[in-house]
């Protein structure tokens, strides 16, 4: 059974960096089938997709992809020793309070969200 | 980036009613288009990948169907715990996109 969970600041500054971390279990992260995606969710409002990493045995390399209109500020990664992925969104404004939940994908399935983390709201506030 | 489109926002509808949501994605994405059901304060819950497959542990009241840009949610007979909020999702390329959620409502 994978298991996710989210961690990091709960309130952060305007121009701030966020760095959360999602850490896994169950599955290694050099295994592609456990690739892990970032979505949050502002209060009310839909999920919005930020980004996700995966191991690529054939590039024997990590992909990595984001949002188009975040990907100036966001940078994801991973430390496999630790199973843990880290995202980083810079230059935090009010809009980026949100609820930020990890969540298991399948390289070699549909790239569908099969395990989630609880999430962790984060407010952007001075 | 490929626009997901779901119908409709919201909708109220009955115990044991058969109620259909879609999703219409602005370019063809194959069958790659997976179904969540949200309730407040939790994370969401796959029901269908691949845009037909049930994930394990979903009641089979649940179904999903289409293919290239037009999709269908269907829940034969809903049952209390149906209320919610559904998404769908295109990974079909990156980056990945939601619709903007159907809000399931009590009639």
């Amino acid at each position: 059974q994978v298991t996710l969970k989210e961690s990091g600041p709960v309130l952060v500054k305007p121009t701030e960096t966020l760095t959360l971390t999602c850490t896994v279990s169950g599955l290694s992260l050099s295994n592609a089938r456990m690739g892990v995606s970032w979505i949050r969710q502002p209060p009310g409002k839909a999920l919005e997709w930020l980004a996700h990493i995966f191991s690529n045995y054939e590039k024997s390399s990590d992909e990595k992809s984001y949002n188009t209109s975040l990907k100036s500020r966001l940078t994801i990664s991973k430390d496999t020793s630790k199973s843990q992925v880290v995202l980083t969104l810079t230059n935090m404004e009010p809009v980026d309070t949100a609820t930020y939940y990890c969540a298991r994908a399948d390289a070699y399935a549909w790239l569908e969200n099969d395990s989630w983390g609880q999430g962790t709201l984060v407010t952007v506030s001075s | 980036d490929i626009q997901m489109t779901q119908s409709p926002s919201s909708l109220s509808a009955s115990v044991g009613d058969r109620v259909t949501i879609t999703c219409r994605a602005s370019q063809s994405i194959s069958r790659y288009l997976n179904w969540y059901q949200q309730k407040p304060g939790k994370a969401p819950k796959l029901l269908i990948y691949g845009a037909s497959s049930l994930q394990s542990g979903v009641p089979s009241r649940f179904s999903g169907s289409g293919s290239g840009t037009d999709f269908t949610l269907t829940i034969s007979s809903l049952q209390p715990e149906d209320f919610a909020t559904y998404y769908c999702q295109q990974s079909f390329i990156t980056p990945i996109t939601f619709g903007q959620g159907t809000r399931l409502e009590i009639k």
